[in-house]
């Protein structure tokens, strides 16, 4: 079992509909959650950034943790064609000496039809 | 959030010859810089962590003597590919965190390989 599970994809949605990504982890050292987004031949973009179990809103976009489930997910309101893009899920555990391992979940390729 | 700048965003070369690719922080320190490919359609995998200072740390099976590795600065790391082959065309991307207490990465650009 990999340590970090996402679903590919792609998704496809219409305009003006709530997306919902998720990824599931198997290691409980998984301490602080990330969603990146990245566009087509750039670098990630850091969405949210979370570190405890709940809900974490920033405009349009709601991060949410369940630590007891191992479970998270990034919802998307209203979503809109510049949204468009391959999000990924990365999780960070302390690895020690003072450094942290990030893991990346292989990224939701999304779509959203005008 | 913090800015993390990449050179060059892409470039071609001919196998057998070497190039080298920047990561610069722009507005924070980076005592230590991580080095990604990623192939298409795949997550990120990562290659190398760079260290101001000292010797990068090499995540299995990357050849440290092929893809060299040099953070002579708290703003800069470089890795240089050598004796480029077709198989090393690729999308490199690095990251930092500023720290303080900040644990979240930043990314460059990235810079997409091709080796003809």
């Amino acid at each position: 079992q990999k340590e970090v599970e996402q679903d590919p994809g792609p998704l496809s949605v219409p305009e003006g509909a709530i997306v919902s990504l998720n990824c599931t982890y198997s290691n409980s050292a998984f301490q602080y959650f990330m969603w990146y987004r990245q566009y087509s031949r750039k670098g990630p973009e850091l969405l949210m950034y979370t570190y405890s179990s709940g809900n974490k809103e920033d405009g349009r976009f709601t991060a949410q943790v369940d630590k007891s489930s191992k479970y998270i997910s990034l919802f998307i309101r209203d979503s809109q064609p510049s949204d468009s893009a391959t999000y990924l899920c990365a999780l960070r555990a302390y690895s020690g000496a003072g450094s942290y391992q990030l893991t990346f979940g292989k990224g939701t390729k999304l779509s959203v039809i005008p | 959030g913090a800015v993390v700048s990449q050179h060059p965003s892409w470039v071609i070369c001919k196998s057998g010859t070497s190039v080298k690719i920047e990561c610069r922080s722009l507005d924070f320190q980076a005592t230590t810089m991580f080095w990604y490919r990623q192939f298409p359609k795949q997550s990120l995998m990562l290659m190398a962590t760079s260290n101001e200072g000292s010797k990068a740390t090499y995540e299995q099976g990357v050849e440290k003597d092929k893809f060299l590795i040099n953070h002579a600065s708290l703003t800069l790391s470089t890795l240089t590919v050598t004796s480029a082959h077709p198989e090393d065309s690729s999308f490199y991307i690095c990251s930092a965190n500023p720290g303080q207490g900040r644990t979240e990465a930043f990314f460059g650009q990235g810079t997409r390989l091709t080796v003809v």
